[in-house]
C-alpha cells in the first residue's frame, strides 16, 4: 500500500540551528501539508501546498518556515531559526483531492530543540 | 475561533462491548468530518470519513453525522484490545483543501 515516508524519524537540534524536515508523497497525490503535534496536544495544520505554492498557511507557520518541492518527489519544512517551543512531532500528509480531503499522514519527525 | 470539541477520556470498555466516542465542532459550514485513530507516538491513521446527515457504516465502525446539532459520533462494535487508542475528530472548515482542525482526541482503552 502507497505510503507517506519522512526522514529522519527524530531530529536533535539546538535553539537558533535550521532544520530542514524531509517528506515523500504518495505518488499520485497532488496537495501536501504539514501537520504538527506538540506532545499531548492536539494536531495543529501548519500548511498546505498546491500547483507549487502555498494554499494556506495557519498563524503558526511564520517567517521562520518555509516549504518546497525541490523535485518531483520531495517536500521538506525547512524551520530558519529554531525555538524551544519548535519541538514537537511534525507530520507530513498528502491527499489527491477527491471527494472530502482524505490526508494520509507520514510516520512524522519528532523534533527535538534544546 | 472554530473549535472541534472532544471528551478526553479515558473511556474504558470491555472486549466485545460497544465504544461511543462523540465530538461536537463550533462552525456550521463545515462540510466534511473525520475519524482518525492514533496510537500512542504514532500518525493519525483514517478510519471514517462522513460527509451527509445520518449514518455511514464501515464494518465494525459506524460514523453518525447531525448538522443541526453539530455533533459528529463513532462507535466502534464489538471493541478489541487492539483499538485501544485515541481517536481524533477533525472537521472541514471550508479553508483551503486539506486545512483539517483537530479535537483533542479521546483515549479509548478496550479491557481484554
Amino acid at each position: 500500500e502507497p505510503e507517506v515516508t519522512q526522514t529522519p524519524s527524530h531530529q536533535v537540534t539546538q535553539m537558533g540551528q535550521e532544520v530542514i524536515l524531509r517528506c515523500v508523497p504518495i505518488s499520485n497525490h497532488l496537495y501536501f501539508y504539514w501537520y504538527r503535534q506538540i506532545l499531548g496536544q492536539k494536531v495543529e495544520f501548519l500548511v498546505s501546498f498546491y500547483n507549487n505554492e502555498i494554499s494556506e498557511k495557519s498563524e503558526i507557520f511564520d517567517d521562520q518556515f518555509s516549504v518546497e518541492r525541490p523535485d518531483g518527489s520531495n517536500f521538506t519544512l525547512k524551520i530558519r531559526s529554531t525555538k524551544l517551543e519548535d519541538s514537537a512531532m511534525y507530520f507530513c500528509a498528502s491527499s489527491d483531492g477527491g471527494e472530502g480531503e482524505k490526508l494520509f499522514f507520514g510516520s512524522g519527525t519528532q523534533l527535538s530543540v534544546l | 475561533q472554530k473549535e472541534v470539541e472532544q471528551n478526553s477520556g479515558p473511556l474504558s470498555v470491555p472486549e466485545g462491548a460497544i465504544a461511543s466516542l462523540n465530538c461536537t465542532y463550533s462552525d456550521r459550514v463545515s462540510q466534511s468530518f473525520f475519524w482518525y485513530r492514533q496510537y500512542s507516538g504514532k500518525s493519525p491513521e483514517l478510519i471514517m470519513s462522513i460527509y451527509s446527515n445520518g449514518d455511514k457504516e464501515d464494518g465494525r465502525f459506524t460514523a453518525q453525522l447531525n448538522k443541526a446539532s453539530q455533533y459528529v459520533s463513532l462507535l466502534i462494535r464489538d471493541s478489541q484490545p487492539s483499538d485501544s487508542a485515541t481517536y481524533l475528530c477533525a472537521v472541514d472548515y471550508g479553508g483551503s483543501q486539506g486545512n483539517l482542525i483537530f479535537g483533542k482526541g479521546t483515549k479509548l482503552s478496550v479491557k481484554p
